[in-house]
C-alpha cells in the first residue's frame, strides 16, 4: 500500500529555515519520483521541486536560491529544506508521487510567524 | 517558465449541468518523446489534491467517465458532463513537460 506522510514543525520564525520530511512506504525512492507542492491559505497550488528516482533534483525557479531537496533511500525519506522563510511561505506543504497513479500525503501546515 | 492560464477562475453550476474549463500554456506542451504531459487535478474542500486526467485525455483509475480531457499543443480543456455534488472543489491544470513544472491558477466549481 503506497503512502506518503509529511512531517515537520508547525511554526517557524521569519528568516529561519524550514525542514520537512516526507516518509514513504509501499514503494522505493529509487524507482519513483517524489514532488513537493505547497499551497498558501486560500490560494492555489505551487510546484516546489522534485527528487527523481535517480537522485537528480529540479526546483521552482522562484524558490531555487533557498530550496534544497534531498533523500535517504535507506529510511525511505525525502527532505525539503528552505531557508530565509517569510510570512508568505505560510501554507500547507504536500509531498506527492505523480506516476502512473498519483499518491499524495495529507499535507503539513506550516506557519511562519514570530 | 511555462505559464498556465486557466479560465474561468470560478464556475457556478447546477447538478446535472455540463461545464468546461480551459487551460492555455505559454509554450507547446509536446515533449521530445511526442507525449504531452498535461494533467488535471481536483482538490475537494479540506482534502489533498487528486489527479483526474494525465497526458491530456487519459483518465486515472476510478475517475468517472463524466470527466474528459482534450486539446493539444498549448490549448486544453477539461469537460465535466452531468456535474454531481462530489465534483465540487477547485480544478487545476499542471504541466509536466517542461521544468519547472507549473500549475494553472485554479477554477473553483461551486453549486448554483
Amino acid at each position: 500500500q503506497v503512502q506518503l506522510k509529511e512531517s515537520g514543525p508547525g511554526l517557524v520564525q521569519p528568516s529561519q529555515t524550514l525542514s520537512l520530511t516526507c516518509t514513504v512506504s509501499g514503494f522505493s525512492l529509487t524507482s519513483y519520483n517524489v514532488h513537493w507542492v505547497r499551497q498558501p491559505p486560500g490560494k492555489g497550488l505551487e510546484w516546489m521541486g522534485r527528487m527523481r528516482y535517480n537522485g537528480d533534483t529540479s526546483y521552482n525557479s522562484a524558490l531555487k536560491s533557498r530550496l534544497s531537496i534531498s533523500r535517504d533511500t535507506s529510511k525511505n525519506q525525502v527532505f525539503l529544506k528552505m531557508n530565509s522563510l517569510q510570512t508568505d511561505d505560510t501554507g500547507t506543504y504536500y509531498c506527492t508521487r505523480l506516476g502512473a497513479r498519483d499518491y499524495w500525503g495529507q499535507g503539513v501546515m506550516v506557519t511562519v510567524s514570530s | 517558465d511555462v505559464v498556465m492560464t486557466q479560465t474561468p477562475p470560478s464556475l457556478s453550476v447546477a447538478i446535472g449541468q455540463s461545464v468546461s474549463i480551459s487551460c492555455k500554456s505559454s509554450q507547446s506542451l509536446v515533449a521530445s518523446d511526442k507525449n504531452t504531459y498535461l494533467n488535471w487535478l481536483l482538490q475537494s474542500p479540506g482534502r489533498s489534491p487528486k489527479r483526474l486526467i494525465y497526458q491530456v485525455s487519459k483518465l486515472d483509475s476510478g475517475v468517472p467517465d463524466r470527466f474528459s480531457g482534450s486539446g493539444s499543443e498549448k490549448d486544453f480543456t477539461l469537460k465535466i458532463s452531468r456535474v454531481e455534488a462530489e465534483d465540487l472543489g477547485v480544478y487545476y491544470c499542471l504541466q509536466g513537460t517542461h521544468l519547472p513544472w507549473t500549475f494553472g491558477g485554479g477554477t473553483k466549481l461551486e453549486l448554483k
